[in-house]
């Protein structure tokens, strides 16, 4: 079966604090995972892909196959960090399967 | 502002009625989406289509239709027998080749309220 776990609903840091959203996954092919990301009255968009390994806002992830996990970090977090985090999974098809979301609150 | 619309922003139902979302974008995208957001559930798919007059059921298709006639846009129907269409609605299109064919682009949303 194709799912995408995020264990926590809601994570609590304060600014400056390093930051680590979980997400794992169960996939029997070669995972394609992305982070998604919605800001406050703002819509939903597409923070970063493993496959480009690229660091977006400070945030970097890493596909541990190993693990079946694809966390989401920053070291330094900041307020405008706070948002809803979706990790989501391509499957077989062009469909995304999404996790059930992160919350993130920075404070000052 | 381009891009992925949705309408009506807002949309209140009284029960035993059905009630069509709009979804139009001028992505030229191949691939659009329906979604519904629940608190704590996150995003799950309704329905999808790849290719005008085409579309596929998604995780939570039914109390819903869709159609496909045109390439920009997707309507959802939430019909009466949907049992709990209280939700936020989101819609979605991609590209299905080329650069950056796996990102999905989103509408603002409809929230729609049964009475």
């Amino acid at each position: 079966a194709q799912r995408v776990t995020q264990p926590e609903k809601l994570l609590s840091v304060f600014k400056g604090a390093p930051v680590e959203l979980k997400c794992n996954y169960s996939y029997s092919g070669s995972p394609e995972l992305f982070w998604y990301v919605q800001y406050s009255r703002q819509r939903l968009q597409l923070l970063l892909r493993h496959i480009s390994r690229e660091s977006i806002k400070g945030f970097t992830a890493d596909l541990n196959k190993g693990e079946t996990s694809f966390h989401l970090k920053k070291p330094f977090a900041q307020e405008e960090d706070s948002a809803m985090y979706y990790c989501a999974l391509k499957g077989h098809t062009d469909k995304l399967i999404f996790g059930t979301g992160t919350r993130l609150q920075v404070f000052p | 502002d381009g891009g992925i619309t949705q309408s009506p922003k807002y949309l209140f139902r009284k029960e035993g009625q059905n009630v069509t979302l709009s979804c139009e974008q001028n992505l030229n995208h191949d691939a659009m989406y329906w979604y519904r957001q629940d608190p704590g559930q996150g995003l799950r798919l309704i329905y999808y289509s790849q290719i005008v007059n085409d579309f596929q059921k998604g995780d939570i298709a039914e109390g819903y239709s869709v159609s496909r006639e045109k390439k920009e846009s997707f309507p959802l129907t939430v019909t009466s027998a949907q049992k709990n269409p209280t939700a936020f609605y989101l819609c979605a299109s991609s590209k299905l080749a080329g650069l950056n064919r796996d990102e999905q682009f989103f509408g603002p949303g409809t929230r729609l309220t049964v009475l």
